[in-house]
C-alpha cells in the first residue's frame, strides 16, 4: 500500500514557465514532508521541506504548498530553467511515533521526472 | 562539506555470492540507512539504525542484513545475492530519523548487478 503517491511519472515544461509537481499522502501521521532532487547516477539532493503546521514554505525558486485536509503537497518552481531537469521525491515522515512505531525513515513517492524544454 | 560515501560505484557480482556494501559518514549523525531504488517503484527503506549496533527493519529487508559496530559506518549485507537484487542501491545519514534539520544526505549511490 503507496503511502506517498507522486501520479505523474513525468512533466514536460517550457523554460521560464512554471513547474508544479504534485504529491498526496495517505497516512494521517505523517507531519514533516521533503522534496528532493535526484540526477541520474547521483545520490537525492535534499531540495525544501515543510512542517505540518505551516503550508506555505518559500527558498528562491522553490516553494511547496501543503493542503493537510485534502493530504496533497506541490513543490512550484518559477522560473523553471533547464538545471532543473531531474527527477524529483516526494517524501514524508512521521516524527512523534514514527509510522513504524520508533525510530523511523522517510516514505518516498515513486518520483516524477521532470523535463524543461528550451 | 559534509558527506555521506558510498565505497563502490559500480559492483557486479555472481548469483549467490555474499555482497557488502559500505557506507560512511563523516557529519557525527547518530541515523543511517539503507534504500534500493528502482525504475517504477521510487525510493524503498530496507533497513535503518539510530545508534551504533542497533538496526531497524525497513519495508523490504528480506534477503538483507546490516551492520554497525562504529557510529560513522554502516553495512548492507546481502547474504545470497539474487538477480532481483540488481539495483541502485543508496545509503543516507540524519541528524533525525524524521528528516527535520536539513533533511537526509544521500551518498552518491551503488550501481549492483547481479548476474
Amino acid at each position: 500500500d503507496q503511502q506517498v503517491k507522486q501520479n505523474s511519472p513525468s512533466l514536460s515544461v517550457q523554460e521560464g514557465r512554471i513547474s508544479i509537481l504534485n504529491c498526496d499522502y495517505t497516512n494521517s501521521m505523517f507531519d514533516y514532508f521533503l522534496w528532493y532532487k535526484k540526477y541520474p547516477a547521483e545520490g537525492p539532493t535534499f531540495l525544501i521541506s515543510i512542517s505540518s503546521i505551516k503550508d506555505k514554505n518559500e527558498d528562491g525558486r522553490f516553494t511547496v504548498f501543503l493542503n493537510k485536509s485534502a493530504k496533497h503537497l506541490s513543490l512550484h518552481i518559477v522560473p523553471s530553467q533547464p538545471g532543473d531537469s531531474a527527477v524529483y521525491f516526494c517524501a514524508a515522515s512521521a516524527s512523534l511515533i514514527g509510522v513504524r512505531g520508533g525510530a523511523d525513515g522517510l516514505t518516498f513517492g515513486k518520483g516524477t521526472h521532470l523535463i524543461i524544454q528550451p | 562539506d559534509v558527506k555521506v560515501t558510498q565505497s563502490s560505484r559500480y559492483l557486479v557480482k555472481r548469483t549467490g555470492e555474499k555482497v557488502f556494501l559500505e557506507c560512511v559518514q563523516d557529519m557525527d549523525h547518530e541515523n543511517m540507512f539503507w534504500y534500493r531504488q528502482d525504475p517504477g517503484l521510487g525510493l524503498r527503506l530496507i533497513y535503518f539504525s539510530y545508534d551504533v549496533k542497533m538496526k531497524e527493519k525497513g519495508d523490504i529487508p528480506e534477503g538483507y542484513s546490516v551492520s554497525r559496530e562504529k557510529k560513522e559506518r554502516f553495512s548492507l549485507i546481502l547474504e545470497s545475492a539474487s538477480t532481483n537484487q540488481t539495483s541502485m542501491y543508496l545509503c543516507a545519514s540524519s541528524i533525525r530519523p524524521d528528516g527535520s534539520n536539513y533533511g537526509y544526505t544521500f551518498g552518491s549511490g551503488t550501481r549492483l548487478t547481479v548476474v
